[in-house]
């Protein structure tokens, strides 16, 4: 059973920064690639970012691009998303999901964490 | 900008059929963008419903079937239930590690 654990969310100031953490317990993250996707309040679904199985290529939303960080330490089973420069549409939940098949999949997106939220305001 | 559309809302009685539809803002919709499905209701994280256009994620009831209609991709509720009443995303795989999720549809079951 694949359980994803999203941690790390808050309130934090416009321009500051927040790190994100993604953990399974029950089974490995290790050979799967990993997605974030968010939420703002009342809103839809945004894809955000992935980071390939090997954690050699991520894709980034252009929302995000050059502010999110995307890695990965299979060592620990995590996945982290490093926040910078946050604004106040980055007010959302955030979601870890993995993909359904291992190696080179970065799609379909099959299993999915309960969300952290993160709040940007002064 | 690619744009994935769905329709912003639908209604449907108790026993009835309904087809929600995931297009594109420009081209069709084909097997290649790997159609997926989520289900999501209130304060609860996005569920898989339906993925690669017509898999069914394990532990989905077989009234809710994918496919391709025409050039959108369709998701098939067969004899609506009340607890059907969620909101419904499609995502569509663009190539190159991105994926773009359309805007939902609002199920009602009245």
């Amino acid at each position: 059973q694949v359980q994803l654990v999203e941690s790390g969310g808050g309130v934090v100031q416009p321009g500051r920064s927040l790190r994100l953490a993604c953990t399974s317990s029950g089974s490995t993250l290790s050979g799967y690639g990993m997605h974030w996707v968010r939420q703002a309040p009342g809103k839809g679904l945004e894809w955000v970012v992935v980071i390939s199985y090997d954690g050699n290529y991520k894709y980034y939303a252009d929302s995000v691009q050059g502010r999110f960080t995307i890695s990965r330490d299979d060592s620990k089973n995590t996945v982290f998303l490093e926040m910078n420069s946050l604004r106040a549409e980055d007010t959302a939940k955030y979601y870890c999901a993995r993909v359904s098949g291992g190696s080179g999949s970065y799609f379909p997106l099959l299993y999915w964490g309960r969300g952290t939220l993160v709040t940007v305001s002064s | 900008q690619t744009v994935v559309t769905q329709e912003p809302s639908f209604s449907v009685s108790p026993g009835e059929t309904v087809t929600l539809t995931c297009g594109l803002s420009s081209g069709s919709v084909s097997s290649s963008y790997q159609p997926t499905w989520f289900q999501q209701t209130p304060g609860q994280p996005p569920r898989t419903l339906i993925y690669n256009t017509d898999i069914r994620s394990s532990g989905v009831p077989d009234r809710f079937s994918g496919s391709i209609l025409g050039n959108k991709a369709a998701l098939t509720i067969t004899g609506a239930r009340a607890d059907d009443e969620s909101d419904y995303y499609c995502a569509l795989y663009m190539g190159g590690g991105i994926s773009v999720f359309g805007g939902g549809t609002k199920l009602t079951v009245l």
